[in-house]
């Protein structure tokens, strides 16, 4: 079936520090990508999300773009802020599965100044 | 638009009791799911609702039961409380605009359950 992996966190940057986080997918149609963010004590916001191969997401310096060859989407910023620091996760949807979200186990990141 | 609402926000019960949290989706949205997060085992899907139906269901024992009401708005209840059970609980709504899988899924803050 349809499933996310993300890599295993947590992760700890320095400010200003450039970010990769990589998530792969799985998927048997025509997912839409999707990255969320968790702050603590939050619920999930919606960060970026691309709907085709070779779209480009992005948002507040965050971007991803949606390869399909290498089934990846992988989640990057050149340069992170203490702000940044929460809970990232990697998710997938489409139409084959009933438009169910599958998320993957998110990544926690922190960023030191 | 108000964002999705959950209530309550915080609730301690103890074992072998049951708990309903209530779930109000974005105006407009008519697909709402629930999700069970725990540190142990990440976010977990419980089951979603679209127009008063169950369409989809995780894999989570028939304790965890959930409805949606005519305007959208979704009730979870969980039955016979375990220690487990602690968790935070966040709802999801989409408006289902689109068929191909693209509409974004937009969270609550969530419920935070602590079962005694």
């Amino acid at each position: 079936g349809d499933s996310v992996t993300q890599m295993e966190g947590p992760v700890t940057l320095s400010e200003e520090a450039f970010l990769t986080i990589n998530c792969t997918y799985t998927a048997t149609g025509y997912p839409s990508l999707f990255w969320y963010v968790q702050y603590p004590g939050e619920g999930l916001q919606l960060l970026l999300k691309a709907t085709k191969a070779d779209d480009k997401g992005s948002n507040k310096g965050f971007e991803a773009t949606y390869r399909k060859e290498t089934t990846s989407f992988h989640l990057e910023k050149g340069s992170v802020q203490v702000s940044d620091s929460a809970v990232y996760f990697c998710a997938l949807s489409a139409s084959n599965t009933g438009n169910q979200f599958y998320f993957g186990t998110g990544t926690s990141l922190t960023v030191i100044p | 638009k108000a964002g999705v609402t959950q209530t309550p926000r915080y609730l301690i019960k103890t074992r072998g009791q049951q708990v309903t949290l209530s779930c109000s989706p974005i105006s407009g949205h008519r697909s709402v799911s629930w999700y069970q997060q725990t540190p142990g085992q990440g976010l977990q899907f419980l089951f979603e609702y679209f127009s008063e139906t169950q369409r989809n269901k995780g894999n989570f024992p028939g304790r965890f039961s959930g409805r949606q009401f005519s305007n959208s708005r979704s009730e979870m209840n969980v039955s016979t409380l375990e220690l487990g059970d602690s968790a935070l609980y966040l709802c999801a709504s989409r408006p289902e605009l689109h068929s191909g899988g693209t509409d974004t899924q937009y969270f609550g803050p969530g419920t935070r359950l602590t079962v005694l």
